[in-house]
């Protein structure tokens, strides 16, 4: 199986900021990798495809990169609706898996 | 409405066995691909198993492989998880999950179902 990390796992930023999550697998898994956010209660929500590709309807500052066994997530300039916990899911292989995920929470 | 109901949770001792459903309802549910996701409290999401439009194709997570049963009927638009072997550490949330193709998009999430394992 295929497993994935997140660091950090945790990280403190203020509105504004720009913050880089990086998601790492076991594995090759070329690009066939997502990024969700996820707020308190919430259903998780996908903000990024095939590494790098931009969900319709989701902010700009939002781009993710990367491919092959390391990849990223940035936000450019933090803004309040963003904190939140941020998972990569990668689909590559099943079992598919979730990485354990990075909270984002006000400075 | 397009939308996903679980049903099925509660409190089971380790070593039982519970049954979820989910009910789905909006949409044309056996052009789907469907699969259940877990999340324990405070913890991150946990993929668990898939089953595709057929029945014919299915996959798990290790954690649950040889404990956990996905079905559907797309006949009553419902999908299934047949939990046995309960154990604490499966305490969690279970979401119900439709997918679509082709670039593995959970798009739809049910509000999910909290199953706690306990004595």
């Amino acid at each position: 199986d295929i497993q994935m990390t997140q660091s950090p796992s945790s990280l403190s930023a203020s509105v504004g900021d720009r913050v880089t999550i990086t998601c790492r697998a076991s594995q090759g898994i070329r690009s066939d990798l997502a990024w969700y956010q996820q707020k308190p209660g919430k259903a998780p929500k996908r903000l990024i495809y095939a590494a790098s590709s931009l969900q319709s309807g989701v902010p700009s500052r939002f781009s993710g990169s990367g491919s092959g066994t390391e990849f990223t997530l940035t936000i450019s300039s933090l803004q309040p609706e963003d904190f939140a916990t941020y998972y990569c899911l990668q689909h590559n292989s099943f079992p598919f898996t979730f990485g354990p995920g990075t909270k984002v929470d006000v400075k | 409405e397009v939308q996903l109901v679980e049903s099925g949770g509660g409190l089971v001792q380790p070593g039982g066995s519970l049954r979820l459903s989910c009910a789905a309802s909006g949409f044309s549910f056996s052009s789907f691909e469907m699969i259940w996701v877990r999340q324990a409290p405070g913890k991150g999401l946990e993929w668990l198993s898939y089953v595709n439009s057929f029945s014919n194709t299915i996959y798990y997570a290790e954690s649950v492989k040889g404990r956990f049963t996905i079905s559907r009927d797309n006949a009553k638009n419902s999908l299934f998880l047949q939990m046995s072997s309960l154990r604490g550490e499966d305490t969690a949330v279970y979401y119900c999950v439709r997918v679509t193709a082709p670039s593995w998009y959970f798009d739809l999430w049910g509000r999910g179902t909290l199953v706690t394992v306990s004595s």
